[in-house]
């Protein structure tokens, strides 16, 4: 069964600070990767989306992706209050495009 | 910004009554999702559709639930008997392209529809 495994948290870092989010999948013939953020009662938002081994910044978010360890990350700079979610890994493999989710890394930003 | 809608927000059902949940996907997108969230739990897949068919399937997506694309523009999940574990958050989502690498190939949600069965 194709799993994506998250540490499920909490995860609690004051404002300012840098949030590590760690995510490791088990199907090797993934090649979409992306962290959604879902805020309690929302809908998934996506964050960033990467395809390629290595980073890939986008503003606060910088998300990196190691194919030979099944390993992808999102870390986020300068945490906001704001940040504090639900942060969704979820991967695609190529061949049938649906996303499989992890269970999520709730993060708290304390001011 | 483009989205993906849905409708109702939120429905309330008594157990072996048929419920419809709608969406319309974004205009250009080609691919359409339900997913589901029961409550404190992680997404899952249900089922995929493309080019008015079922693409795929999850163990979930058994007899008692269907979709449709009656129209150009709404989606929609039908629950025939709805049971009591139904109840969760559906997600309607859609895709503009399959090639992996391309902005395109990012899956966008909708709002969702809080479905609760007593």
């Amino acid at each position: 069964q194709k799993e994506v495994e998250q540490n499920s948290g909490p995860l609690s870092v004051p404002e300012g600070a840098i949030a590590s989010l760690n995510c490791t999948y088990s199907d090797r013939g993934s090649q979409s990767f992306f962290w959604y953020r879902q805020y309690s009662g929302k809908s998934p938002e996506l964050i960033m989306s990467i395809y390629s081994n290595g980073d890939k910044e986008d503003g606060r978010f910088t998300a990196q992706l190691n194919k030979a360890s099944q390993y992808v990350s999102l870390l986020i700079r300068d945490s906001q209050p704001s940040d504090s979610a639900t942060y969704l890994c979820a991967v695609m493999r190529g061949s049938n495009y649906k996303l499989t989710f992890g269970k999520g890394t709730l993060l708290t930003v304390n001011p | 910004e483009p989205e993906v809608t849905q409708t109702p927000s939120h429905q309330v059902t008594q157990m072996g009554q048929e419920v419809i949940l709608r969406c319309v996907p974004i205009s250009n997108h080609l691919y359409f999702y339900w997913y589901r969230q029961i409550l404190g739990q992680k997404v899952e897949f249900l089922v995929s559709f493309y080019n008015n068919e079922i693409s795929e399937k999850s163990e979930i997506f058994d007899d008692q639930f269907s979709v449709e694309r009656p129209d150009g523009s709404n989606f929609t999940l039908k629950i025939r008997s709805t049971k009591l574990e139904d109840s969760a958050m559906y997600f309607c989502a859609s895709r503009e392209t399959d090639r992996v690498g391309s902005s395109g190939n990012t899956i966008y949600f909708g709002e969702g529809s809080w479905l609760t069965v007593v």
